[in-house]
């Protein structure tokens, strides 16, 4: 069966200290893969997203990931947090058909940022 | 970029009443519209593909005829709760395939319509 993983459910880190979220899927063929983030009360913003290539992909506001096939995992980073990173991201996997469109979500990882 | 802008924000409604949500894609045409359901301090699960001329194509377990779907205009996919009841309340977020400018294969998302039934 078809499911993406975010292992951490909340992560407190603070400000100017680097952030790393977790990502593991399980899928019949590699995916297209992506990091979303959303705010309270908001829609999802892509961070970024990886299809094919180079497996370190770099997204906006200093965010980047790494795919790594034997891990099946696509982890986020960012060497230092902003107090506006604070927010709710989501990691997702989609068919690389034509129905590439119908993403699966995983439960998302909260991100507090303190001081 | 591209952007989907969904109206309204926020709704609420007395149970028993059909709430109808908008979705549109305000710079670029969008033959298909994805419609995700988000439940408080959860992930979003996909309702339904919206196809624009045709019949939306729903997820196992979703009821069509509680949640229908049209796809009317290249720019407008609608969203209409029927019958609302207090376990409908939840985020509707629409999203649309964007090959404007960021390349193929990427969906924008609304920002979402927030629905409590009373």
């Amino acid at each position: 069966a078809q499911s993406v993983t975010q292992p951490d459910i909340h992560i407190t880190v603070s400000e100017g200290a680097s952030l790393e979220l977790r990502c593991n899927y399980s899928y019949g063929a590699t995916p297209y893969l992506f990091w979303y983030v959303q705010s309270p009360g908001q829609g999802l913003q892509l961070l970024l997203k990886y299809f094919s290539g180079d497996t370190l992909v770099q997204g906006i506001k200093g965010f980047e990931a790494e795919f790594k096939r034997s891990q099946s995992s696509f982890n986020l980073r960012k060497p230092s947090v902003h107090w506006s990173d604070a927010a709710e991201y989501f990691c997702a996997v989609g068919p690389t058909t034509d129905s590439w469109g119908k993403l699966q979500f995983g439960a998302g990882t909260q991100v507090v940022v303190t001081p | 970029g591209a952007v989907v802008s969904q109206h309204p924000s926020w709704v609420i409604c007395k149970s028993g009443t059909s709430v109808k949500i908008e979705c549109r894609s305000l710079d670029f045409q969008a033959t298909t519209m994805f419609w995700y359901r988000q439940f408080p301090k959860q992930s979003l699960m996909l309702m339904a593909t919206s196809n624009e001329g045709s019949k939306a194509t729903y997820e196992q377990g979703v009821e069509k005829d509680k949640f229908l779907i049209n796809h009317a205009s290249l720019t407008l996919s609608t969203l209409t709760v029927t019958s609302a009841h207090p376990e409908d309340s939840s985020f509707y977020i629409c999203s649309a395939p964007d090959r404007v400018g960021s390349g193929a294969n990427v969906l924008t998302f609304g920002a979402g319509s927030r629905l409590t039934v009373l």
